[in-house]
C-alpha cells in the first residue's frame, strides 16, 4: 500500500489569499490526482496532477484557480488562488500505480476554511 | 460517462445488526469498483475494491461486497455492525489506465449505529 501526507492538514486562510498543499507519496506512483470535497458533499475531481508536464483538469476547474504541480513521482502541489469563502473544502490527494498496486489510495485531506 | 448513484444518504441501524449500503453504476466497460469509508473529521479509508474475478469481494473490517454486473451494482455489507462502523461511506466507480483511472464517486450514504 502507499501513504499519502498532506500538508497542511487544517489552515484558515483570509479572502484574498492563495495557499499551497503539498502532497507526499511514500513510493513512486504513476499518477496522482486532487479532488474537492465541499462542507456535506461528496468528492469531485479537480485535475490529474501529470508528472514534469501540465495537469489535466476536469471541467469546472481551470489552471489559474487551481495550480497544479508534479516535479517527480512522489510529490505533487495543488495551489488554490484569490481564495473566496465558496472554496472552504476538503482538498484530498490520491495515487494510483506504482507502490500502490492497482488500488487508489487517499491522503487524509487537507481542511481549509476561508474567512 | 459513467456515474454513480447511492440512493440512500441516511442510514439508521442498531449495533449487532446487518447492514447493506446501495450503489448502482453507469460505465461503459468493465468498472473498477471501490468502497471508502470517511469517519467524521478523516479522510477517505479504502474498504475493498473489485477488479476482476470473483464477484464477491472481502475486505477490511467485516464489510463484504458483490458485483453484479447485471444489475449495474456493487453492495456493500456487514453482517454485525459496530459503534465504530457510524461514518460515510462512499462508491466509486472508475476505468483502467487507459481511461485515467479516475474515480467518480457517489453522493455518500451516512450510517449512524444505535446502542
Amino acid at each position: 500500500s502507499a501513504v499519502i501526507s498532506q500538508k497542511p492538514s487544517r489552515d484558515i486562510c483570509q479572502r484574498g489569499t492563495s495557499l499551497t498543499i503539498q502532497c507526499q507519496v511514500d513510493s513512486q506512483v504513476t499518477m496522482m490526482f486532487w479532488y474537492r470535497q465541499q462542507p456535506g458533499q461528496s468528492l469531485t475531481l479537480i485535475a490529474t496532477a501529470n508528472q514534469g508536464s501540465e495537469a489535466t483538469y476536469e471541467s469546472g476547474f481551470v489552471i489559474d484557480k487551481f495550480p497544479i504541480s508534479r516535479p517527480n513521482l512522489t510529490f505533487s502541489t495543488l495551489t488554490v488562488s484569490n481564495m473566496s469563502p465558496e472554496d472552504s473544502s476538503i482538498y484530498l490527494c490520491s495515487a494510483f500505480g506504482g507502490g500502490s498496486g492497482n488500488t487508489i489510495y487517499f491522503g487524509e485531506g487537507s481542511w481549509l476554511t476561508v474567512v | 460517462a459513467q456515474s454513480v448513484t447511492q440512493p440512500d444518504i441516511h442510514i439508521t441501524v442498531s449495533e449487532g445488526a446487518s447492514l447493506e449500503l446501495r450503489c448502482n453504476y453507469s460505465y461503459g466497460a468493465t468498472p473498477y469498483l471501490f468502497w471508502y469509508v470517511q469517519s467524521p473529521g478523516q479522510g477517505l479509508q479504502l474498504l475493498l475494491k473489485y477488479f476482476s474475478g470473483d464477484t464477491l469481494v472481502q475486505g477490511i473490517k467485516g464489510f463484504e461486497a458483490e458485483f453484479k454486473r447485471s444489475q449495474s451494482s456493487f453492495n456493500l455489507r456487514k453482517p454485525s455492525v459496530h459503534w465504530s462502523d457510524a461514518a460515510e461511506y462512499f462508491c466509486a466507480v472508475g476505468g483502467p489506465k487507459a481511461a485515467g483511472n479516475k474515480l467518480t464517486f457517489g453522493g455518500g450514504t451516512r450510517v449512524l449505529v444505535k446502542p
